[in-house]
């Protein structure tokens, strides 16, 4: 069964502290994953997207890592800021299908205290 | 900032009421989807579109039904809202690119049925 899976379920860190959250998943034939930023009432917003590929990939202070190997990527976020304070999703494509299904993890919610 | 549009973002309604949640892109893209989200949940496909006239079911059933007359615009209706439709709306569009494409998030409607 194609799963996506996450962790910690919720994150608090103090302002400027780094964090890493987890990201595991079954998803096969494996096509690329995606870390989604999601604030409070709005909408997911993207950060990365990595294909088989590519070990790292980075959008200002947010990391993301891949290994495909092991099925496992985490998302780093340096020097953290109150606004990093929201949902973050990972989202795994498989290549089973013309729509490039999606499945997504329930989310870490992160809040960051100043 | 992605230019996808949703309105209402907040409805409160009561059962047995129809009701239609707007979605609009400007973006051109020809895929668009609706998904459902319930709080600290993951993203549940309901619709998919791949271009005008085009309409499919997704993966969660929903009593829900859209379409799709113009690229721009794809609204979804309930026709008897039940309190058990209570929940986030997200649409969302992406380009019509195998696999890679990044889907664009509106800010989604909040829809509480009494």
């Amino acid at each position: 069964k194609n799963q996506v899976e996450q962790s910690p379920q919720s994150l608090i860190i103090l302002e400027g502290k780094n964090c890493t959250l987890q990201c595991n998943y079954t998803v096969s034939p494996f096509s690329n994953l995606r870390w989604y930023k999601q604030d409070t009432g709005r909408g997911p917003v993207s950060l990365t997207i990595m294909t088989f590929s590519e070990n790292t990939k980075s959008n200002g202070r947010y990391t993301a890592t891949l290994d495909a190997d092991t099925k496992q990527s985490s998302l780093h976020i340096t020097a953290s800021q109150l606004s990093d304070s929201a949902s973050y999703i990972c989202v795994v494509s498989d290549r089973g299908s013309t729509l490039g299904r999606l499945y997504f993890g329930r989310g870490t919610q992160l809040t960051v205290w100043p | 900032e992605a230019d996808i549009y949703q309105t209402p973002r907040y409805l409160v309604i009561g059962t047995g009421k129809k009701i239609t949640l707007e979605c609009s892109q400007t973006m051109g893209h020809d895929k668009m989807y609706w998904y459902q989200q319930d709080p600290g949940m993951e993203l549940h496909l309901i619709h998919y579109s791949y271009g005008v006239n085009s309409t499919e079911k997704g993966d969660l059933s929903s009593e829900s039904t859209v379409s799709r007359i113009r690229t721009e615009h794809f609204p979804l209706t309930l026709e008897s809202a039940r309190p058990s439709h209570t929940s986030q709306y997200l649409c969302a569009s992406s380009e019509n690119l195998l696999h890679q494409e990044t889907q664009y998030f509106g800010p989604g409607t909040r829809l509480l049925v009494l």
